[in-house]
């Protein structure tokens, strides 16, 4: 029972390089998130996706662009990375059809641009 | 618009001692509630949650919670903190309304536990 899988866990950038951070859900889940989290700023939302075709911004969306690729995929890409990028990013997920019961979150990726 | 209101960023406890959380919401319906806990480089972990019914929640590890419309508060609690407590907690609430689940969070409270 996977739950919310994100990869890499861990990555280094250089200024102006790109990359694309992996999100997979195995719950069945229609609605995806991708957040940042850095120190006294909690978490913030980047993008999110209310069901499979249709994605939206979230509140910090500049600099970032999503795909989600089928109803378990949710993926976050920096085409041009900077510094400011740097953070813990997660993915979670969560089903909106019945009583809300919370998202599911994946382990995170710690991303570094220098 | 709805907002979540963590008062304290740190709190700092004795092993053994009461743990309390503050909580306090603002939204204009009757929201679903929910406290998240990260320990350090994890991700977040659902601790609890109030959706209807019975206004004291009970969660994992000792936690519970109480809903108090009155007061606008959702306080998390635990009467004896263990070492193993030591972690950041987020409140979160999301309107009850439609299919609207996106999640308003609070900036956190650190909890520290010493011996």
């Amino acid at each position: 029972n996977a739950g919310v899988t994100q990869t890499p866990k861990f990555q280094v950038l250089k200024t102006g390089q790109s990359m694309t951070l992996q999100c997979a859900q195995d719950m069945n889940h229609n609605s995806m998130y991708w957040y940042r989290q850095d120190p006294g700023m909690g978490l913030r939302l980047i993008y999110y996706s209310a069901s499979e075709g249709t994605t939206d911004k979230g509140e910090v969306p500049n600099g970032y662009n999503v795909s989600r690729l089928n109803k378990r995929e949710f993926s976050l890409r920096l085409e041009s990375a900077a510094p400011s990028q740097t953070s813990v990013y997660f993915c979670a997920s969560t089903w909106t059809g019945g009583l809300f019961y919370g998202y599911t979150f994946g382990s995170g990726t710690r991303l570094t641009v220098v | 618009a709805q907002s979540v209101t963590q008062l304290g960023s740190h709190v700092s406890v004795s092993e053994g001692a009461l743990v309390l959380l503050r909580c306090n919401y603002s939204s204009s319906v009757p929201p679903y509630l929910f406290w998240y806990v990260q320990y350090p480089n994890q991700g977040l972990q659902l601790l609890l949650k109030y959706t209807t019914g019975a206004t004291l929640v009970k969660g994992i590890n000792g936690f519970e919670a109480e809903f108090k419309k009155s007061e606008t508060s959702f306080h998390l609690t635990k009467p004896s903190a263990h070492m193993s407590d030591a972690a950041e907690y987020f409140c979160a609430v999301s309107p009850n309304a439609g299919n609207n689940r996106k999640l308003i969070w609070g900036l956190g409270t650190s909890l520290a536990v010493n011996p």
